[in-house]
């Protein structure tokens, strides 16, 4: 059974940093592209940031380019986002997710999902 | 970048109803499309991707279609578990948006 656990989130004051991780198992993580999609309180998904299995490629969405980096340790299954510079619109809860398996895809859609973890940017 | 636009925004259908709820795409995405449910105060379940593939254990009443620029996600038979807001998201390149959902009620 896949399970994903997030952690790391917590309040934090606007400008400030935190680092989300999330603990995949049940699946050989090596072999998936893993996602970080957020979702505002009252508000739709949001898709944050997508890493290939082999970590070697990262892409972002504009509202978190040049603040958020994705990484992998795939020794661990772990997941990982450093997030910086934080703004009170970042104020969401952040899910870890796994892609689908690749089958040809760059980008494939999202099978799993973690519970969340809240991040609350606020003074 | 692709928007993605989803209508209606909220919908509410009686049991049995057949509801239909579409996306459409700034520009063409081939059959690059997933539609996700998110029931209340739960996770989003995948449902179809590939624009009408439907994804392991999803109930035959799902179905999608489509492609290129206009997408459409039905319930053959609405019940009262598919009161939930569905989303569609694009993954031909990033970014991978999503549509801003559409909650589906009983009425």
């Amino acid at each position: 059974e896949v399970q994903l656990l997030e952690s790391g989130g917590g309040l934090v004051q606007p400008g400030g940093s935190l680092r989300l991780s999330c603990a995949a198992s049940g699946f050989t993580f090596t072999t998936y592209a893993m996602s970080w999609v957020r979702q505002a309180p009252g508000k739709g998904l949001e898709w944050v940031s997508i890493i290939t299995g082999s970590g070697h490629s990262t892409y972002y969405a504009d509202s978190v380019k040049g603040r958020f980096t994705i990484s992998r340790d795939n020794s661990k299954s772990t997941l990982f986002v450093q997030m910086n510079s934080l703004r009170v619109e970042d104020t969401a809860v952040y899910y870890c997710a796994k892609s689908i398996p690749s089958s040809g895809y760059l980008f494939p859609p999202i099978d799993s999902w973690g519970q969340g973890t809240l991040v609350t940017v606020s003074s | 970048d692709i928007q993605m636009t989803q209508s209606p925004s909220s919908l509410s259908a009686s049991v049995g109803d057949r509801v239909t709820i579409t996306c459409r795409a700034s520009q063409v995405i081939s059959n690059y499309l997933a539609w996700y449910q998110q029931k209340p105060g739960k996770v989003p379940k995948l449902l179809i991707y590939a624009a009408s593939t439907l994804q392991s254990g999803v109930p035959s009443r799902f179905s999608g279609s489509g492609s290129g620029t206009d997408f459409t996600l039905t319930i053959s038979s609405l019940r009262p578990e598919d009161v939930a807001t569905y989303y569609c998201q694009k993954y031909n390149t990033a970014p991978l948006t999503f549509g801003q959902g559409t909650k589906v009620e009983i009425k």
